[in-house]
């Protein structure tokens, strides 16, 4: 089945040692998201890729970068894990038409990677 | 700023009866509207999507009606069984320039034998 795989499931990490997180898709989307989703909370959206071209929302710290070598893979970097880190990122996929932004069209989600700060 | 709400308090209903779960937003004019079911430990999972310039959605049990004048958006599980049981989320976009789904919190649903 055509899907979107996030390893690990759970990640633990100590404060300020740099962590990546990474996603691989089959369904062939050409947008990548990475979202983080704290308890209870709603999932906020990190950045984006459409194709190769990376949008980074205004409000995510630079201690998150991501990469996106090729259509099928993603990856989040945390440089610098601080205690609010603590999270579950999730990646989701969508195809999006061409020459446009991204939007109105449903987002496949992975299961997440729970990152745990010691 | 934008704001979205969904109960934040968990909604205890009976299996068979229908369960109804709202979606508030302040501060902007979503073109779209989709709903995603979360399940603990899980990612979302798209249910459905609804546009500006339509009234109602429906798929299978699910229902889902869309009030551009009341900024709410009302999603109806009907004959309701023990598995639906869940957190739904909502999520707002708009269309034309820089566009992103953003999510209100969800509200945990539990439906009982």
């Amino acid at each position: 089945d055509a899907m979107v795989i996030q390893n690990p499931r759970y990640q633990v990490t100590q404060f300020g040692k740099p962590v990546t997180l990474s996603c691989s898709q089959t369904l062939n989307h050409n947008v990548m998201y990475w979202y983080q989703q704290k308890s209870s909370q709603a999932p906020k959206l990190l950045f984006h890729y459409y194709d190769k071209d990376f949008n980074n929302e205004a409000d995510t710290p630079d201690n998150f970068q991501s990469r996106r070598p090729n259509t099928s893979f993603c990856f989040l970097d945390i440089r610098s894990p601080g205690l609010g880190d603590a999270a579950m990122y999730l990646c989701a996929t969508s195809r999006e038409g061409t020459g446009g932004p991204p939007g109105n069209q449903p987002q496949h989600f992975g299961d997440g990677t729970r990152l745990s700060i010691l | 700023s934008q704001k979205i709400e969904q109960n934040s308090e968990a909604l205890n209903i009976q299996e068979g009866k229908t369960a109804t779960l709202t979606c508030n937003y302040t501060n902007y004019s979503p073109a779209y509207l989709q709903w995603y079911r979360q399940d603990p430990g899980r990612g979302p999972v798209f249910l459905l999507l609804i546009r500006e310039n339509e009234k109602e959605k429906r798929k299978e049990r699910l229902k889902v009606t869309f009030d551009t004048t009341l900024k709410q958006s009302l999603f109806h599980i009907t004959a309701s069984q023990p598995a639906d049981s869940a957190t739904y989320l909502c999520a707002l976009g708009r269309s034309g320039g820089y566009n992103k789904l953003i999510f209100g919190a969800g509200t945990r649903l539990a439906v009982h034998p």
